[in-house]
Order: structure tokens, then sequence, then C-alpha cells
């Protein structure tokens, strides 16, 4: 079955603590993407990649950083959260034109 | 200012019904445009997508309209069900080669609620 994972569902954690949010999909797709959403915002990309040890910045990228060192993984790292993270995270791969979405993970930065 | 906006922003329906969202675009050129489904908490399901060329896809009892030259896009739900209570959102990809799908432009959402 088609997948994109994440890990963990639900954390919270204390400003400062470092922390990452682990991707994994079994689709073999080129394409990865990480977006928050918050309450009447929609969905805003982090960072994408494109390709194994390409990535890039997407429109709120500040305050986090990305890795793609093999294909099926993207994980998510916040070297020092901040309250204003506090958000839900998708995970997303895409190759053509389908995008799969990972089923969230929901951080709370106290 | 968002490329994709949405409206209305939320709507309650009565089960059984019908109704329509909305979808208006700025970016150009673009390459296709996308309809999901996001239940409360979880991850977005594709529902449909059309290219530029098309102008109705139909997923069910979900029927996606394109009107690209007036860069409008409708969502109609026909005979809702309770389970139809959900997030819809608009996702426009513009046309780039080499990083179209790092450039999704997302709508805020419209937050459908369909009581019995």
């Amino acid at each position: 079955e088609a997948q994109v994972t994440q890990n963990p569902r639900y954390l919270i954690t204390v400003t400062g603590k470092k922390l990452t949010v682990t991707c994994s999909q079994n689709m073999n797709h080129e394409y990865m993407s990480w977006y928050r959403q918050d309450p009447g915002l929609g969905l805003r990309q982090i960072y994408y990649s494109m390709n194994v040890e390409v990535t890039d910045k997407g429109d709120v990228p500040e305050g986090y950083k990305v890795s793609r060192k093999e294909k099926r993984n993207f994980p998510l790292i916040l070297e020092s959260p901040s309250p204003n993270q506090t958000s839900l995270y998708f995970c997303a791969s895409s190759q053509n034109t389908e995008a799969f979405f990972g089923q969230g993970t929901r951080l709370t930065v106290v | 200012k968002n490329q994709v906006e949405q409206s209305p922003q939320s709507l309650i329906i009565l089960e059984g019904k019908n109704c329509t969202l909305q979808c208006n675009y700025t970016v150009s050129p673009f390459s296709n445009l996308r309809w999901y489904k996001q239940d409360t908490g979880r991850g977005p399901v594709s529902l449909t997508i059309m290219t530029f060329s098309e102008n109705t896809k139909s997923n069910r009892r979900y029927t996606a309209t394109l009107d690209a030259d007036t860069k409008q896009s409708s969502l109609h739900i026909t005979a809702s069900q309770l389970s139809d209570s959900a997030s819809y959102i608009c996702v426009v990809s513009p046309l780039r080669a080499t990083d179209s799908w790092g450039k999704f432009q997302f709508g805020a959402g419209t937050q459908v609620v369909v009581t019995p």
C-alpha cells in the first residue's frame, strides 16, 4: 500500500530542545516536501526536495532544517524550537501529478 | 498575497443537499489544479486533478470544473453525506518544468459541515 509515514503523530516539547520529525515514503518518489498548517492560513511549504541531496526552501523555512540522504526519508529538524512553531505538520511525496500526504504531526512547543 | 483564494471560508449544509465550493487563482501559467479533502487532524487526500486543457472531472459524488480563461474552479458535492464533513483544499501547480512540484500554491480551504 502506498504510504507516507510520519512520526511522531503528537509531540509536546519545551523551547530550545532539538527535535526531529521523521517522514518516510514507500513509493520511490523523487519529490518530498514539508508543510505546516495553521488555522486560517492553510498549508504553507517549509522545505522541499526534488531528489537525494537536493533540497530547497519553501515559503516559511526559518527555524527548520531538512536532509535527504536517501530517497525514502525526509526528516524535518527543529534545532531550537520556539512556541511559534506550534503547529500541525505534514510531509508529502509526489511523482508526476499525484501527491500523497502523511497523517500529520501535531507539535506543541511550550 | 495568496495566489489561490477559496470561498466560502466555511459552510453548513443539510445531509442530502448539494453544494458548490469556489476556487479563484492567479497562478499563471499553470500546470494543473487539484482538489483535496482533508478530514480533521488527517492528511489531505486527492479528489480530482485537472490540467489546463480539461474543464471537468468527476470522482463519485464530487465534480470539479475548471475555466482556465477566468482562472476559476469549482467543486460540486452532490447528495452530501455526513462523511463529507471536512476541509476542501484547492491546489494549483505552476507550469515550471524544473520545480513545479516544489512551488504548489495552496488555498486556505473551505470547511464543510454536513448536518443530519
